[in-house]
């Protein structure tokens, strides 16, 4: 099945403790996305990747990093969470084909930072 | 700078009344555009989507919308609306330029009455 996987699910942790969450696509898609959710702010990307080692900052990068060392993985990394970076977060992918246009969304990681 | 506006915060309707969200874009050029929707505690699921061509698509679900370009518009439209479409819902846009991007509108909010 075609599909976006990431990991973990559900994550609260304490401001200043490095997490990673992973994001995995079995598509073979060239372009992933990370964007965050926040009440009344709709969805904002935060890093995209045009495909293997090509990232590019999105609109909200500040306190976060991503990789793209295999096509299928793209981690987002926060390095010293804060507060304000509680929120639900999305992983996407899509192909380069022509005519592929279409993201396809991961299940969300709700992340609480205390 | 690309933008995406959704004027309605949130929406009531009466179970069976028709349906119609609005989306307006800020853009140079006629860029891809996307309804999604999100169940309370979902992801995302693509609803429909215009890249070219007949400007009334058809989605999922028994929606349709149908893009204006004199108005920049994609509004999203469903004719009799069941209690099971209340959720939150998206519009987004993907300028052909930027590739792997995808601008979100704030999202609407669909509450049914039965």
């Amino acid at each position: 099945e075609a599909q976006v996987t990431q990991n973990p699910r559900y994550l609260i942790t304490v401001t200043g403790k490095k997490l990673t969450v992973t994001c995995s696509q079995n598509m073979n898609h060239e372009y992933m996305s990370w964007y965050r959710q926040d009440p009344g702010l709709g969805l904002r990307q935060i890093y995209y990747s045009m495909n293997v080692e090509v990232t590019d900052k999105g609109d909200v990068p500040e306190g976060y990093k991503v990789s793209r060392k295999e096509k299928r993985n793209f981690p987002l990394i926060l390095e010293s969470p804060s507060p304000n970076q509680t929120s639900l977060y999305f992983c996407a992918s899509r192909s380069a084909g022509q005519g592929a246009y279409e993201q396809y969304f991961g299940p969300g990681t709700r992340l609480t930072v205390t | 700078a690309q933008s995406v506006t959704q004027p309605d915060i949130h929406i009531t309707v009466s179970e069976g009344a028709s349906l119609e969200l609005r989306c307006n874009y800020s853009y140079g050029a006629t860029p891809y555009l996307f309804w999604y929707v999100q169940s309370p505690g979902q992801g995302l699921q693509l609803l429909l989507k215009y890249f070219s061509g007949d400007t009334l698509v058809q989605g999922i679900k028994g929606f349709e919308a149908e893009f204006k370009r004199s108005q920049s518009s994609f509004n999203l439209r469903k004719p009799s609306v069941h209690w099971s479409d209340a959720a939150e819902y998206f519009c987004a846009v993907g300028p052909i330029s930027t590739l792997g991007r995808l601008y979100f509108g704030r999202g609407t909010q669909l509450t049914v009455w039965p």
